[in-house]
This record gives structure tokens, sequence and C-alpha cells, in this order.
């Protein structure tokens, strides 16, 4: 049980461009997910957590309008990096947090790589 | 604020080896804490938890004890194999962290034949 899936596992997308990544919950309802940038050899960074029907909450210094975060049901969180650049090229990994429960479990991550 | 810190890697041990991985943290309150795996290209992985003092978390082989008098929660096992190569993160979470989790900056493992 409590397995989060991510999707897609990597993309290579144009400079300019917008890429969609999903985060779901397989078994279980996840009130709270969360989004992580981790750059090479370097620790997760928490982007934004969001809670199912309510807007995300982003960390300081992270931009709202370039990553875009949905949590429209309590299975599917989605993150749209707009306008992608390279410097947004990152491993991006989500994480989802059962009601009652005290762990998190973890997609098992994006490469994203834009050219 | 609330934080993780984690002993630097990487660390290279012989199959067999004791291994362990310090973490100590400070927080308000009294967080869970827990360890974290990531195989490479993978996204974490929960290797084991402790909700309060004293509590021991276990998972395949490896322990760690919730200290509060020492605010740590160090991480050993006792025979590592190669298949234990993988970075390992401490992290904790609370209330009066709003739930968020605070990562250690991970640990690197090599074990060799």
């Amino acid at each position: 049980g409590a397995v989060v899936s991510q999707h897609p596992s990597w993309v290579i997308c144009k400079s300019g461009t917008s890429v969609k990544i999903e985060c779901r919950s397989l078994d279980f309802q996840a009130t709270t997910m969360f989004w992580y940038r981790q750059f090479p050899k370097q620790s997760l960074m928490l982007m934004a957590t969001s809670n199912e029907g309510s807007k995300a909450t982003y960390e300081q210094g992270v931009e709202k309008d370039k990553f875009l975060i949905n949590h429209a049901s309590l299975t599917l969180s989605t993150l749209t990096v707009t306008s992608a650049h390279p410097e947004d090229s990152s491993f991006y990994i989500c994480s989802a947090r059962e009601v009652g429960r005290i762990e998190a479990f973890f997609g098992q991550g994006t490469r994203l790589t834009v050219v | 604020g609330d934080s993780v810190t984690q002993m630097e890697g990487p660390v290279t041990l012989s199959e067999e080896a004791f291994l362990t991985i310090n973490c100590t943290y400070t927080a308000t309150g009294y967080p869970s804490l827990f360890w974290y795996v990531q195989y490479p290209g993978e996204g974490l992985q929960l290797l084991l938890k402790a909700t309060k003092a004293d509590d021991k978390g276990s998972n395949k082989g490896f322990e760690a004890t919730y200290r509060k008098e020492t605010t740590s929660f160090h991480l050993e096992k006792g025979s590592v194999q190669v298949s234990d190569s993988a970075v390992y993160f401490c992290a904790l979470s609370g209330r009066n962290t709003g739930n968020q989790f605070y990562f250690g900056t991970g640990t690197s493992l090599t074990v060799i034949p």
C-alpha cells in the first residue's frame, strides 16, 4: 500500500514550452501533497505544499506563476512548469500524505531537461 | 527554525562492515523523525520512522533510535551489503513544522564487495 505514482519519469522539452507533471496516490487519499526540486547530489528543496481543493502554499523564492500547482482531487496533484527555460532543468519529486499518517510517500521523480 | 543536520559523505564501506550515519535535529515541540533512502534516478523510499522519544525504528536490518536528550536519530546497520548503496536522508516533520518535512543534506553510501 501507500504507492505514489509520478508521470512522466523523464521529459525533454524545448525552451518556452510548458510541461505538466502528474502525481497520483494510487491506494490512498492524499489530503496534502508536496512538490520538491532536487539538484544533482543535493537535498530536496520544498517548492510548495498543496491541499486538496485549495491554493498551494509556495516557499519563498518559488515563482507561483511559473510553477503552477493544482490539487483538484484527493488522488491527483499536478505541477506545470510554464515557459520552461534551461535553468528549470532538474529532478522534480512529489510526495503525498494520507490523513492520520505521519509519514509521506514519494513518487519516483521526474527528470526534466529543457533544451 | 526546525532543521536537520546530517553527517556529510560520501561514505565508502566494505561489504559486511558496520554502518553509522549521524543525524541531529533542532526542533520546537516533538517532531517525528524519519530516514528515507534514494536509489539512483528514483524518488525517496521510507526506510524507518520514530514518533516519540526512545522509539526505535527498524527495517531491513537498519535501526535508529529517537534520542531526545541528544536530539539525535543516528542510522545504523550491523552488516551492509552492496545493495545498500544509495543516498540516505534524515528528516523531521510535525505539527510545529506545519506537517512539512525538513530534510538533511543526504549521505551517499557506497558499499564495495
